[in-house]
């Protein structure tokens, strides 16, 4: 299948900062990519959809203002935490949509654990 | 999206078939059923998806009823390691993915 990596796995932070996420398609194109946040013993919960060249769409009730996504390039996507508070601390994933094989498959990164003091 | 219902929660022995059972009865005729796991502190693993015919992979066989409300993902030799969440999710093909609360299957020795 196809990969998709994160980066950080993990990060801890101080309360006020700002956390930038990468997300890639390894060996793949993705015109879209998906942001996903889980919290312990929760399901993954869609944030927003990222499609290259424009504007993230992001779902009801998720600040557009404090997570900045940026999908500039076919094999990147960044979410940037901003102004980071404790509640903010989540597993943070990724998704890929692979539209190259006809499959038409979402892929997933391994998530980035970000802590926030 | 569709909606879908799975169990809470399953166990199988090791060695022997999973069979996981998810109802979607408000599927529309062009939503593809798709099947992720996710192993304790990782990102979800694809595992395979259909739209009306059953489909086989080296992971897993998906049978899907002639009426589409519902569907059985098939690990046919579980192992320790195929302990994870399961997934079920209804949705159009490309499109984004809306996660329930998943099958907790526990393969036990």
């Amino acid at each position: 299948g196809a990969v998709v990596s994160q980066h950080p796995s993990w990060v801890i932070c101080k309360s006020g900062t700002s956390v930038k996420i990468e997300c890639r398609s390894l060996d793949f194109q993705a015109t879209t990519m998906f942001w996903y946040r889980q919290f312990p013993k929760q399901s993954l919960m869609l944030m927003a959809t990222s499609n290259e060249g424009s504007k993230a769409t992001y779902e009801q009730g998720v600040e557009k203002d404090k997570f900045l996504i940026n999908h500039a390039s076919l094999t990147l996507s960044t979410l940037t935490v901003t102004s980071a508070h404790p509640e903010d601390s989540s597993f943070y994933i990724c998704s890929a949509r692979d539209g190259t094989s006809g499959m038409d498959t979402q892929y997933f990164g391994p998530g980035t654990r970000l802590t926030v003091l | 999206d569709a909606k879908t219902t799975q169990p809470p929660s399953m166990d199988c022995a090791e060695g022997r078939a999973a069979n996981l059972p998810c109802n979607h009865s408000t599927i529309s005729g062009n939503e593809y059923v798709y099947w992720y796991r996710q192993i304790h502190s990782q990102g979800p693993q694809y595992i395979i998806h259909g739209l009306k015919n059953n489909e086989t992979n080296e992971m897993a066989s998906l049978i899907i009823t002639e009426d589409r409300k519902s569907s059985t993902l098939i690990l046919p030799h579980a192992t320790l390691r195929d302990t994870a969440v399961y997934y079920c999710i209804v949705g159009l093909r490309g499109n984004k993915l809306v996660f329930g609360a998943g099958t907790i299957l526990r393969v036990k020795s």
